[in-house]
């Protein structure tokens, strides 16, 4: 199993452009998260989803969307980035209706906005 | 509401020494607790939980952490620290009584554990 994969594990973009992060998952997880990690601010969770279909909002949500079409795949769209978008992005996923069940994360994006 | 505090930046220890990263909680109703921690360049990966039962619980690694509910703590410890075991460390706690019962966890800020050889 490969786990939770993200795509890309790089990007440098310039104000005002977009760009789409992609999170892929082959543990069958119902649950998945994208969190932005800043320095000396820990994880903020920026939307997550509860199932195929479902997104919502969490923390910081401003300036990003979210798609679950698939199960499997978790995708984060940045329309028009800023410099303050300028962090590493995690995705991660969970089993469904468990509180006690741990998340499982990928390696993270590190994205940097010119 | 639920939150958790993770209130040192930094923690430093000699190789071989014991550690500690301290963890407290508020939660509304019963806490199921998370240790996770974070090489450098990597993405977090799980230690170990709580959910009910013995107050120590073990981990990966030889880490342990030890459930205090009176002082709604969740301590990290090792007896015996090793260079590698620098990292970031998080605690992360869900409470059973969150709202929309969707079960979202909430995570520390992140404590820097630094072991000198």
């Amino acid at each position: 199993n490969a786990g939770v994969t993200q795509t890309p594990k790089f990007r440098v973009l310039k104000t005002g452009q977009s760009m789409t992060l992609l999170c892929a998952q082959d543990m069958n997880h119902e649950y998945m998260y994208w969190y932005r990690q800043d320095p000396g601010m820990g994880l903020r969770l920026i939307h997550y989803s509860v199932g195929e279909g479902t997104t919502a909002k969490g923390e910081v949500p401003d300036g990003y969307n979210v798609s679950r079409l698939k199960k499997q795949n978790f995708l984060l769209g940045l329309e028009s980035a800023a410099p303050s978008q300028t962090s590493v992005y995690f995705c991660a996923s969970s089993y469904s209706d468990s509180f006690y069940n741990e998340q499982f994360f990928g390696p993270g994006t590190r994205l940097t906005v010119l | 509401a639920q939150s958790v505090a993770q209130p040192e930046d930094q923690v430093n220890v000699a190789e071989g020494n014991p550690l500690t990263v301290k963890c407290t909680y508020s939660v509304s109703g019963n806490p199921y607790l998370f240790w996770y921690v974070q090489y450098p360049n990597r993405g977090l990966q799980f230690l170990l939980k709580y959910i009910t039962g013995d107050n120590l619980v073990k981990g990966s690694y030889g880490f342990e952490a030890e459930f205090n509910k009176s002082q709604t703590s969740f301590h990290l410890k090792k007896p015996s620290a090793l260079v590698s075991d620098s990292a970031l460390y998080f605690c992360a706690v869900r409470d059973i009584y969150a709202s929309g019962g969707s079960y979202i966890p909430t995570f520390g800020r992140g404590t820097s554990l630094i072991v000198h050889p």
